[in-house]
Order: C-alpha cells, then sequence, then structure tokens
C-alpha cells in the first residue's frame, strides 16, 4: 500500500461548492504538507503543518483552509471553490531532522481538481 | 515567489546521451534536493545535497553545488527513455524560529528519445 494516500483522486465540481481534499500517510511523519501544481509555474505551497496543533500558511493560503485532524491526516478544504482553484494537488510529509533542516519530502499521487 | 529556477525549461536527448539541468536560487539554503515527476503523478526524491557538500553521486545521477554561485547541477548519465520526466530542485529555507520547508522551482522537463 502507497505510504501516502490522497482522496478523491479526480474530481469536477462547480463554482461556489465547498470541497475538501483528504491526505493519509502510514510513514509516521509529524510534519505534512498541501502544494498546488499548475503548468509552467511548479509547485506553490498552500499550508504545512509540523504537528497536530500546529498550522501555518504557504506562500498561496487565500481561498483554503485546512484541518490536522491527527498526525496521519491533513485536510485540505476549498470553502468556495472558483475557477482559477483548478488545478493538481499534492500532499506530501517529511521527518523533522535532528539539525533543524527540511529532510527528504514524500508525495501522494495527487488530486485533479477542475472547478467549472 | 520562487527559490530555485531551473534551467533548461525543456530538454530533448537521445538514449545513452548524458542531461545536465541546472538549478539558481537567491538565499543562502541548508540544503538542496532534486526531485522527479512523471507525467501528473506525484514527486519522487531523487537526491538531497547538503550546503558544506560538493559533490553527490547516487546511481547514474550525479548533482553538485556550488554555494558561492548558489547554484546546482543534476547529471544523468547514459540516459534512458524511461528517464523521461520533470526535473525540480527544491531549497529548504528558514521561515522562523526551528521551522524549515522546501520550495520548488518550475522543473525541467526533459525528454529521452528512444
Amino acid at each position: 500500500d502507497a505510504d501516502v494516500t490522497q482522496t478523491p483522486r479526480n474530481r469536477i465540481t462547480k463554482t461556489g461548492k465547498r470541497i475538501m481534499l483528504e491526505c493519509s500517510q502510514t510513514k509516521g511523519h509529524d510534519r505534512m504538507y498541501w502544494y498546488r501544481q499548475d503548468p509552467g509555474l511548479g509547485l506553490r505551497l498552500i499550508y504545512y503543518s509540523f504537528d497536530v496543533k500546529d498550522i501555518n500558511k504557504g506562500e498561496i493560503s487565500d481561498g483554503y483552509s485546512v484541518s490536522r485532524q491527527a498526525q496521519a491526516k491533513f485536510s485540505l478544504s476549498l470553502e468556495s471553490a472558483i475557477p482559477n482553484q483548478t488545478a493538481l494537488y499534492f500532499c506530501a510529509t517529511s521527518a523533522e531532522r535532528v539539525s533543524g533542516s527540511t529532510d527528504t519530502q514524500y508525495f501522494g499521487p495527487g488530486t485533479r481538481l477542475t472547478v467549472l | 515567489s520562487q527559490q530555485g529556477e531551473e534551467d533548461p525549461q525543456a530538454l530533448s536527448i537521445q538514449e545513452g546521451e548524458n542531461a545536465t539541468m541546472n538549478c539558481s536560487y537567491k538565499t543562502s539554503i541548508n540544503n538542496l534536493q532534486w526531485y522527479r515527476q512523471n507525467s501528473g503523478r506525484g514527486l519522487v526524491h531523487l537526491i538531497l545535497i547538503r550546503s558544506n557538500e560538493r559533490e553527490k553521486h547516487s546511481g547514474r545521477l550525479r548533482v553538485t553545488l556550488d554555494t558561492s554561485k548558489k547554484s546546482s547541477s543534476l547529471l544523468i548519465t547514459a540516459s534512458r527513455a524511461a528517464d523521461t520526466a520533470s526535473y525540480f530542485c527544491a531549497t529548504d529555507s528558514n521561515s522562523g524560529g526551528s521551522n524549515y520547508k522546501l520550495t520548488f522551482g518550475k522543473g525541467t522537463l526533459l525528454t529521452v528519445n528512444p
């Protein structure tokens, strides 16, 4: 089984709808991240969490919210979806290095979201 | 804003040739990582090089880091069609206190023709 799973894998929704993307991991990592990927723009960080009680905004958090329900679960919500949120969304996890630097990130398979 | 920028944006080579991709970044880093992404799939970690390292190898991959020029290169030797993918560099940055996060570049699309 995959270490980092995302549901759903594909979703088509309409403008104004609320949608939740879910991420689960079995790697036992404390750190979890949500990114979006748009053609030609690479990956941009939406939110990240370094433990269950820690939530931090990334560079493009407007229009999104997150919930860290447990160490293994990190959900991303779009309260009122708009067409420019159409993108590929990735969840990732990492361990915390003793030195404090960023360790390898392990990515889920992605969720392709289309907002009409 | 993007911390790392890959160059070239796209690279097309023949099987068996070597492929070199470059990454430039703007601020001091603790480490630099390279990731690979097959079309529409999740990213897969390839190699991590720390700021006090200058070169690192992993199989057919060779990564160099020049902190004075704030640049890194990824060399794939004896390329195969299966190496066709996008390659991203990622740098970590101190977001305050003891928190660190990665910033990804826009990627280089490598096509290896059979």
